[in-house]
């Protein structure tokens, strides 16, 4: 299986900050890969899609990149609202796996 | 916008089979549709996809006790998992699956927690 590490595992940030999370594919995953945003109670959001293209209705202040294997998640201005638990995913792969998360919580 | 909801037993006993529905406000032939779980207090793992016309791809590690199927007249999919353990306590949540780009899961439904305890 095709493993991504994701770092860090937790955060603590301030509203306004910028953020930055990363997710490291164990192999060649091209630009299949994904972020989610998990929040309690609510239904999962995709943010990003094949690494950098924004998903609809999503805030621009959410971006992706990617360079070989390493792929970040940055989020230019922290809002209240998006602190919550986000994932990155490979569909390169089967079986589609997800790195552990990254918590991102009110400093 | 497209609308999930996820539906069945909250609370399966050890070695039964559990069964959950997903309900489709659009349910189209375009798209695969999907099952993703999250262990309570771990990270996501996908369970598996199936298209509109029934053809479906599985975790290798779970495909021994998974099936998919689809019914497109009651615009629902469903999930079995037989011989559940308390492993497989989880949310379960169902997804549609974007065919192309990178095949992303770009709806979910609000996900529904299934215990598995005598």
């Amino acid at each position: 299986d095709i493993q991504l590490t994701q770092s860090p595992s937790s955060l603590s940030a301030s509203v306004g900050e910028r953020v930055t999370i990363t997710c490291r594919a164990s192999q060649t995953i091209n630009r299949y890969l994904n972020w989610y945003q998990l929040r309690p109670g609510m239904a999962p959001k995709l943010l990003i899609y094949a690494a950098s293209s924004l998903q609809s209705g999503v805030p621009s202040r959410f971006s992706g990149s990617a360079s070989r294997t390493d792929f970040t998640l940055t989020i230019s201005s922290l809002q209240p609202e998006d602190f919550a638990t986000y994932y990155c995913q490979q569909t390169y792969g089967t079986p589609r796996t997800f790195g552990q998360g990254t918590k991102v919580e009110i400093k | 916008q497209v609308q999930l909801q996820e539906s069945g037993p909250g609370l399966v006993k050890p070695s039964e089979t559990l069964s959950l529905t997903c309900v489709v406000s659009d349910f189209s032939r375009d798209y695969y549709w999907g099952w993703i779980r999250q262990p309570p207090q771990k990270g996501l793992e996908w369970i598996g996809s199936i298209s509109y016309s029934g053809s479906a791809s599985y975790n290798p590690s779970l495909r021994s006790r998974v099936g998919l199927s689809v019914d497109p007249s009651r615009n629902q999919f469903s999930l079995t998992l037989t011989s559940v353990t308390a492993a497989d306590t989880a949310v379960y949540y169902c997804a549609r699956d974007q065919v192309g780009g990178s095949n992303q899961h770009d709806y979910w439904g609000q996900g529904t927690l299934v215990t598995v305890s005598s």
